[in-house]
């Protein structure tokens, strides 16, 4: 199995702040790579899907990078709205998911 | 609007099965794939299986190979998933989710979650 691996796993940032979250996986993946944002108690949303391709709908201070095996998830001028759980999520080989990194508010 | 629905709560002792159904609304039931997903007290998200919504085929992962069923009823544009001798580690939200086929797009559209718990 594909393992994923978030870091940090909690992040402190404040709103207007510019913060990046790193996923690596166990073994090269290619671009199959999502990032999805949790909040307590709702069903994870889908932000990026392959990598760096911006899902419908998410505004564009979001952004994705990366292939192989490391992937980073870039969020722009935080807003209030954007703190919450993130997880990225390998599909190369079936699906598995990184152990997700929680950000709050500093 | 695309929609999943699924099934209310329940509260299962151990060794029992439960079985959650996901409704699908506003797309082509049969061109998606549709996928379990399961969330622990604290843990990661966990892929359990997938059911190709065309033509059924099904998809498990190793760790609940043996324990786990996931069929359709494409007249009802809904999924079921039946997870067998439940124990206390099986207490998490399920949700249901989507991907088109290859799953290049990702898990689009996600069920709002039912929470399963066993306790005896």
């Amino acid at each position: 199995d594909i393992q994923m691996t978030q870091s940090p796993s909690t992040l402190s940032a404040s709103v207007g702040d510019r913060v990046t979250i790193t996923c690596r996986a166990s073994q090269s993946i290619s671009s199959w790579l999502a990032w999805y944002q949790q909040k307590p108690g709702k069903a994870p949303k889908l932000l990026i899907y392959k990598a760096s391709s911006l899902e419908s709908g998410v505004p564009s201070r979001f952004s994705g990078s990366g292939s192989g095996t490391e992937f980073t998830l870039t969020i722009n001028s935080l807003q209030p709205d954007d703190f919450a759980t993130y997880y990225c999520q390998q599909y190369n080989s079936w699906f598995t998911f990184g152990q997700g990194t929680k950000l709050e508010i500093k | 609007q695309v929609q999943l629905v699924q099934s209310g709560a329940e509260v299962k002792k151990p060794g029992a099965s439960v079985k959650v159904s996901c409704k699908a609304s506003g797309y082509i039931f049969t061109s998606y794939a549709m996928h379990w997903v399961r969330q622990a007290p604290g843990q990661r998200l966990e892929w359990m299986g997938r059911i190709n919504g065309g033509n059924g085929d099904t998809k498990y992962s190793q760790r609940f190979q043996g324990r786990i069923t996931i069929t359709r009823d494409t007249s009802a544009s809904t999924a079921y998933m039946e997870l067998n001798s439940l124990r206390s580690e099986d207490t998490a939200v399920y949700h249901c989710a989507r991907t088109a086929p290859g799953a290049y797009y990702g898990m689009d559209v996600w069920g709002q979650g039912t929470t399963v718990t066993v306790s005896s």
